[in-house]
């Protein structure tokens, strides 16, 4: 069975500063995938990276990155130049697709909140 | 152009009815699926469903039941609906069948509420 953790329940930073939340997982697959979601409060969820875990490149979206560290079984996401908007829960979730289906396994979240 | 759409977004309704939440996705997605997001947050997937094959989480009450007319649509039928109900509810799709695709794409949401 896999499992997402997300340690920091809450965290804060200040505008234009840098963040980074924690995520570890365990799964015992080869081929997963590891997504980061953001949920603001609008309650949209909505994709802020992915990365796929046969890749060893960090993914990077902008001023979104990740350090996936696969042997330590751990995918952290750095904010850089924190903006008011990214205020809002972020979800860490994994999926395997071995089969016809896959089903996102979430972490418990982190709520970010970035001040002025 | 609204990826996934659910309807309705608030739902307020007593203990004892049954209610309906409709989810389509014009995505040309094969797969659906049903989360349920708790007071704290927390995101738990509640059916996939690929090509007709239902595929249940041991944990959902029967009371719960998923509807398929067609690729595009995934209705949650809720019967007998109690307290503990209340949620957020997200239905999701995404393209299993393409190498490389993994992201799920939701919709915006249902707040269910049981009184």
């Amino acid at each position: 069975a896999q499992t997402v953790t997300q340690s920091q329940p809450e965290m804060s930073v200040q505008e234009a500063e840098t963040v980074t939340l924690s995520c570890t997982y365990d799964t015992s697959e080869n081929n997963y995938y590891l997504f980061w979601y953001k949920q603001p409060p609008s309650r949209q969820m909505i994709l802020v990276i992915r990365q796929e875990a046969y890749k060893q490149q960090n993914a990077t979206e902008n001023r979104f990155s990740v350090n996936f560290q696969k042997a330590a079984k751990s995918f952290s996401l750095k904010i850089s130049d924190s903006q008011l908007g990214d205020t809002a829960m972020y979800f860490c979730a994994s999926v395997y697709y071995g089969g016809s289906q896959g089903n996102l396994i979430f972490g418990k979240g982190t709520k970010l909140s970035v001040k002025p | 152009d609204t990826a996934v759409s659910q309807t309705p977004k608030y739902l307020v309704t007593q203990m004892g009815n049954d209610k309906s939440i409709k989810c389509e996705q014009n995505l040309g997605h094969d797969t659906m699926y049903w989360y349920k997001q708790d007071s704290k947050k927390f995101l738990k997937i509640m059916f996939s469903y690929n090509n007709k094959e239902l595929i249940i989480n041991e944990t959902v009450p029967n009371r719960f039941s998923p509807k398929s007319p067609d690729k595009a649509h995934l209705n949650l039928h809720i019967n007998s609906l109690e307290l503990g109900d209340s949620a957020v509810y997200f239905c999701a799709s995404s393209q299993v069948r393409i190498a490389g695709a993994g992201e799920q794409y939701f919709g915006p949401g249902t707040r269910l509420t049981v009184t």
